[in-house]
C-alpha cells in the first residue's frame, strides 16, 4: 500500500530560526497537503498543492509539490513559538486515505 | 472554527461499553472521514462516507461501525470497547472526494 515518510520525526530549534521538513511517497500523487496540528486540537489545513513543482506561500510558510510528484517540501521561515505542534502531509489519495506519522515541531524562546 | 462539529468533546466508559460519536460536517461538504489518533501517534484512517455511501475503509476494527445520515451527519459507533481504544477521534469533512480536509476539534475517549 501507499505510504508517506515523514521527515525528520521531531525538531527543536530556537526562535527565529527557519524548519524545513519534507514528506516522500513510493508512489505519485496528484496532490500534496499540510496540515498543523495544536496539542489537544484537530489538524488545520495550511497549504494544498495540486501541480508538479507548485510552490505556494502562506505567510511565513512555502511548500513545493516536487517535481516527481512522489515528494513534497515545507518550510518555515524566522520560527515563532506559536508554531509548535505537528505538522503532517497528506498525498489527497483515494481510497485508504494515509497521513505521514508527522514531524513535532518544538520552539525554544 | 473549520466548521465541523464533533459531540461530544470528552467521553469517559468502562471497558465492554458501546459509545456513539457523532459529527456534522462542514455546510455543503459531502464526504466525511474518521480518524483515530491514540497518544502521540500519527492520524490513523478508519471510514469515508460519500453522500451517505461508504466510500472508503482503513483500519477499522470489526467492533467499530459508521453511518453517515441523510442530513450528512455522520455517527461511529464502538463496541465492546477496550484500554486501547483510549484516543482522540477525529472527524473531517470534505467537498466530494478526497482532498482539503476540515477537521472537528476531536473527541477524546477514554476507557477505563
Amino acid at each position: 500500500g501507499q505510504q508517506l515518510n515523514q521527515s525528520p520525526q521531531s525538531m527543536f530549534i530556537q526562535e527565529g530560526e527557519d524548519v524545513s521538513m519534507n514528506c516522500t511517497s513510493s508512489s505519485i500523487f496528484n496532490t500534496w497537503l499540510w496540515y498543523k496540528q495544536d496539542p489537544g486540537e484537530g489538524p488545520v489545513l495550511l497549504i494544498a498543492l495540486y501541480k508538479a513543482g507548485e510552490l505556494t506561500s502562506n505567510g511565513r510558510l512555502t511548500a513545493q509539490f516536487g517535481i516527481t510528484r512522489k515528494d513534497s517540501f515545507l518550510n518555515i521561515s524566522a520560527s515563532i513559538p506559536s508554531d509548535v505542534g505537528i505538522y503532517f502531509c497528506d498525498g489527497g489519495s483515494q481510497g485508504n486515505l494515509i497521513f505521514g506519522k508527522g514531524t513535532k515541531l518544538s520552539v525554544k524562546p | 472554527d473549520s466548521g465541523v462539529t464533533q459531540t461530544p468533546k470528552h467521553l469517559i466508559t468502562a471497558t465492554g461499553q458501546r459509545v456513539t460519536l457523532r459529527c456534522s460536517p462542514r455546510s455543503g461538504d459531502l464526504s466525511v472521514y474518521w480518524y483515530q489518533q491514540s497518544l502521540d501517534q500519527g492520524l490513523q484512517f478508519l471510514i469515508q462516507y460519500y453522500n451517505g455511501e461508504e466510500r472508503a475503509k482503513g483500519n477499522i476494527l470489526e467492533r467499530f461501525s459508521a453511518q453517515q445520515f441523510p442530513d450528512l451527519h455522520s455517527e461511529l459507533n464502538l463496541s465492546s470497547l477496550e484500554l486501547g481504544d483510549s484516543a482522540l477521534y477525529f472527524c473531517a469533512s470534505s467537498v466530494s472526494g478526497p482532498g482539503e480536509q476540515y477537521f472537528g476539534p476531536g473527541t477524546r475517549l477514554t476507557v477505563t
